[in-house]
Protein backbone atom coordinates (compact mmCIF):
# COMPACT_ATOMS: atom_id res chain seq x y z
CA UNK A 1 0.00 0.00 0.00
CA UNK A 2 1.22 3.23 -1.26
CA UNK A 3 2.27 5.85 1.80
CA UNK A 4 3.61 8.96 2.36
CA UNK A 5 7.36 9.18 3.67
CA UNK A 6 8.99 11.95 5.65
CA UNK A 7 12.17 12.54 7.06
CA UNK A 8 13.50 12.81 9.51
CA UNK A 9 11.12 11.45 12.30
CA UNK A 10 12.78 12.89 14.96
CA UNK A 11 14.66 16.23 15.37
CA UNK A 12 16.52 17.97 17.91
CA UNK A 13 17.94 21.38 16.92
CA UNK A 14 19.16 24.05 19.19
CA UNK A 15 17.33 27.29 19.02
CA UNK A 16 18.55 29.94 16.20
CA UNK A 17 19.73 26.84 13.86
CA UNK A 18 18.06 26.15 10.70
CA UNK A 19 15.68 22.66 10.14
CA UNK A 20 14.39 21.13 7.10
CA UNK A 21 12.01 18.54 6.72
CA UNK A 22 11.54 16.71 3.58
CA UNK A 23 8.05 14.88 2.45
CA UNK A 24 7.51 12.60 -0.64
CA UNK A 25 3.47 12.02 -0.94
CA UNK A 26 1.78 9.04 -2.71
CA UNK A 27 2.53 8.62 -6.34
CA UNK A 28 0.18 10.63 -8.38
CA UNK A 29 -1.58 13.19 -5.76
CA UNK A 30 -1.88 16.36 -7.12
CA UNK A 31 -2.28 17.92 -3.40
CA UNK A 32 -0.07 18.31 -0.66
CA UNK A 33 0.34 19.66 2.71
CA UNK A 34 2.25 20.66 5.81
CA UNK A 35 0.97 20.81 8.98
CA UNK A 36 2.17 21.64 12.28
CA UNK A 37 0.11 20.00 15.27
CA UNK A 38 0.84 21.04 18.92
CA UNK A 39 0.22 17.97 21.42
CA UNK A 40 -3.50 18.28 22.83
CA UNK A 41 -4.42 20.07 19.74
CA UNK A 42 -5.73 19.34 16.28
CA UNK A 43 -3.37 19.29 13.11
CA UNK A 44 -2.78 23.63 11.84
CA UNK A 45 -2.29 23.63 8.24
CA UNK A 46 0.56 26.14 7.65
CA UNK A 47 0.60 25.32 3.49
CA UNK A 48 -0.77 23.38 0.58
CA UNK A 49 0.24 22.99 -2.65
CA UNK A 50 -1.58 22.31 -5.50
CA UNK A 51 1.05 20.72 -8.12
CA UNK A 52 4.21 23.48 -7.72
CA UNK A 53 1.72 25.85 -6.50
CA UNK A 54 1.02 27.13 -3.54
CA UNK A 55 -2.75 27.55 -3.19
CA UNK A 56 -2.99 28.61 0.51
CA UNK A 57 -0.04 29.54 2.99
CA UNK A 58 -2.78 32.07 4.98
CA UNK A 59 -0.98 30.24 8.22
CA UNK A 60 2.90 30.12 7.24
CA UNK A 61 4.81 32.15 9.57
CA UNK A 62 6.52 33.84 6.30
CA UNK A 63 9.52 35.31 8.45
CA UNK A 64 10.96 32.38 9.55
CA UNK A 65 9.21 29.19 7.81
CA UNK A 66 9.41 28.50 3.78
CA UNK A 67 8.06 25.48 1.79
CA UNK A 68 8.87 24.12 -1.61
CA UNK A 69 7.83 21.81 -4.22
CA UNK A 70 9.54 22.50 -7.05
CA UNK A 71 8.61 19.46 -8.99
CA UNK A 72 5.55 18.88 -7.97
CA UNK A 73 6.17 15.85 -6.18
CA UNK A 74 8.45 15.76 -2.85
CA UNK A 75 8.47 19.24 -0.70
CA UNK A 76 10.38 20.31 1.83
CA UNK A 77 9.68 22.76 4.76
CA UNK A 78 12.34 24.91 6.33
CA UNK A 79 12.91 26.84 9.38
CA UNK A 80 15.13 29.31 10.33
CA UNK A 81 15.86 30.40 12.97
CA UNK A 82 14.18 27.82 14.64
CA UNK A 83 12.62 29.33 18.26
CA UNK A 84 11.71 27.35 21.20
CA UNK A 85 7.61 27.82 20.43
CA UNK A 86 8.76 25.85 17.11
CA UNK A 87 8.74 22.26 19.01
CA UNK A 88 5.31 20.39 17.24
CA UNK A 89 4.99 17.62 14.98
CA UNK A 90 5.42 18.26 11.86
CA UNK A 91 3.00 16.34 9.21
CA UNK A 92 2.69 15.85 5.79
CA UNK A 93 -0.23 14.47 4.04
CA UNK A 94 -1.20 14.14 0.52
CA UNK A 95 -4.81 13.50 -1.77
CA UNK A 96 -5.64 13.26 -5.19
CA UNK A 97 -7.44 16.69 -5.57
CA UNK A 98 -9.21 19.52 -4.06
CA UNK A 99 -12.16 19.07 -4.71
CA UNK A 100 -14.77 16.50 -3.54
CA UNK A 101 -14.74 13.55 -1.50
CA UNK A 102 -10.70 13.56 -1.29
CA UNK A 103 -9.06 12.34 1.78
CA UNK A 104 -5.91 13.33 3.05
CA UNK A 105 -3.04 10.23 3.55
CA UNK A 106 -0.71 11.55 6.34
CA UNK A 107 2.76 10.56 7.07
CA UNK A 108 4.44 9.43 10.44
CA UNK A 109 5.35 13.28 11.00
CA UNK A 110 8.54 14.40 12.12
CA UNK A 111 8.72 15.37 16.01
CA UNK A 112 10.82 18.41 16.39
CA UNK A 113 12.29 19.50 19.36
CA UNK A 114 13.88 22.95 19.98
CA UNK A 115 16.18 23.49 22.99
CA UNK B 1 -12.67 31.09 8.59
CA UNK B 2 -13.89 27.69 10.86
CA UNK B 3 -14.65 27.73 14.35
CA UNK B 4 -15.05 23.99 15.64
CA UNK B 5 -16.03 22.50 18.90
CA UNK B 6 -15.58 18.96 20.42
CA UNK B 7 -15.06 17.15 23.92
CA UNK B 8 -12.24 17.36 25.26
CA UNK B 9 -12.47 13.90 26.76
CA UNK B 10 -14.71 11.01 27.09
CA UNK B 11 -14.95 7.63 28.62
CA UNK B 12 -17.02 4.08 27.47
CA UNK B 13 -16.37 0.95 28.39
CA UNK B 14 -15.36 -1.82 26.32
CA UNK B 15 -18.45 -3.22 24.24
CA UNK B 16 -20.56 -0.47 24.11
CA UNK B 17 -21.79 2.44 22.08
CA UNK B 18 -20.21 5.89 22.09
CA UNK B 19 -20.89 9.04 20.50
CA UNK B 20 -18.35 11.45 19.95
CA UNK B 21 -20.32 15.21 18.84
CA UNK B 22 -18.67 18.21 16.51
CA UNK B 23 -20.40 21.01 16.00
CA UNK B 24 -18.81 23.84 13.73
CA UNK B 25 -19.86 27.73 12.32
CA UNK B 26 -18.18 28.05 9.26
CA UNK B 27 -18.50 30.65 6.30
CA UNK B 28 -18.73 27.96 3.65
CA UNK B 29 -19.04 24.11 4.38
CA UNK B 30 -17.83 21.66 1.40
CA UNK B 31 -18.05 18.79 3.56
CA UNK B 32 -16.83 17.13 6.86
CA UNK B 33 -14.33 14.52 7.69
CA UNK B 34 -13.40 12.61 10.88
CA UNK B 35 -9.81 11.27 11.29
CA UNK B 36 -8.89 8.75 14.27
CA UNK B 37 -5.10 9.49 15.59
CA UNK B 38 -3.68 6.85 18.16
CA UNK B 39 -1.13 8.76 20.74
CA UNK B 40 2.46 9.62 18.75
CA UNK B 41 1.00 8.48 15.62
CA UNK B 42 -0.42 10.16 12.14
CA UNK B 43 -4.42 10.45 11.80
CA UNK B 44 -5.99 8.40 9.47
CA UNK B 45 -9.18 8.71 7.79
CA UNK B 46 -12.68 7.07 9.05
CA UNK B 47 -15.59 8.82 7.09
CA UNK B 48 -16.74 11.68 5.00
CA UNK B 49 -20.24 13.89 4.80
CA UNK B 50 -21.31 16.18 2.49
CA UNK B 51 -24.71 15.73 2.45
CA UNK B 52 -27.27 15.50 5.81
CA UNK B 53 -27.99 11.90 6.92
CA UNK B 54 -25.89 8.99 8.53
CA UNK B 55 -23.14 7.28 6.50
CA UNK B 56 -22.15 3.95 7.92
CA UNK B 57 -19.19 1.64 7.95
CA UNK B 58 -18.48 -1.46 9.55
CA UNK B 59 -18.59 -0.54 13.58
CA UNK B 60 -18.32 3.46 13.01
CA UNK B 61 -20.93 5.69 11.34
CA UNK B 62 -21.06 9.66 11.00
CA UNK B 63 -24.11 11.50 11.03
CA UNK B 64 -24.39 15.01 9.30
CA UNK B 65 -26.81 18.07 9.92
CA UNK B 66 -25.59 21.34 7.93
CA UNK B 67 -28.58 22.68 8.97
CA UNK B 68 -27.72 23.04 12.46
CA UNK B 69 -23.66 22.86 12.27
CA UNK B 70 -23.55 19.43 13.70
CA UNK B 71 -21.90 16.14 13.38
CA UNK B 72 -21.40 12.84 15.40
CA UNK B 73 -19.12 9.97 14.97
CA UNK B 74 -20.92 6.78 16.32
CA UNK B 75 -19.00 3.84 17.57
CA UNK B 76 -19.93 0.42 18.07
CA UNK B 77 -19.07 -2.71 20.39
CA UNK B 78 -15.94 -0.44 21.15
CA UNK B 79 -12.99 -2.14 21.62
CA UNK B 80 -9.55 -1.52 23.51
CA UNK B 81 -7.86 -0.45 20.06
CA UNK B 82 -10.16 2.12 19.72
CA UNK B 83 -8.88 4.55 22.48
CA UNK B 84 -7.35 7.09 20.58
CA UNK B 85 -8.10 10.74 19.58
CA UNK B 86 -10.92 11.76 17.07
CA UNK B 87 -10.46 14.60 15.16
CA UNK B 88 -13.44 16.46 13.25
CA UNK B 89 -12.39 18.31 10.26
CA UNK B 90 -14.56 20.82 7.75
CA UNK B 91 -13.55 21.16 4.06
CA UNK B 92 -14.10 25.26 2.74
CA UNK B 93 -16.33 25.57 0.15
CA UNK B 94 -13.86 28.47 -1.33
CA UNK B 95 -9.85 28.58 -0.17
CA UNK B 96 -8.88 25.44 -2.58
CA UNK B 97 -10.87 22.94 -0.19
CA UNK B 98 -9.00 23.77 3.05
CA UNK B 99 -9.77 21.43 5.75
CA UNK B 100 -9.65 22.93 9.55
CA UNK B 101 -9.48 20.46 12.17
CA UNK B 102 -10.56 20.70 15.35
CA UNK B 103 -8.66 20.08 18.69
CA UNK B 104 -9.90 16.54 18.73
CA UNK B 105 -11.67 14.51 21.60
CA UNK B 106 -9.68 11.86 22.82
CA UNK B 107 -11.32 8.49 24.19
CA UNK B 108 -10.52 6.12 26.74
CA UNK B 109 -12.23 2.43 26.49
CA UNK B 110 -11.84 0.51 29.41
CA UNK B 111 -12.29 -2.80 30.41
Amino acid sequence: EAEVAQSPRYKITEKSQAVAFWCDPISGHATLYWYRQILGQGPELLVQFQDESVVDDSQLPKDRFSAERLKGVDSTLKIQPAELGDSAMYLCASSEGLAGAYEQYFGPGTRLTVT
Amino acid sequence: GQNIDQPTEMTATEGAIVQINCTYQTSGFNGLFWYQQHAGEAPTFLSYNVLDGLEEKGRFSSFLSRSKGYSYLLLKELQMKDSASYLCAVRDRGNAGKSTFGDGTTLTVKP
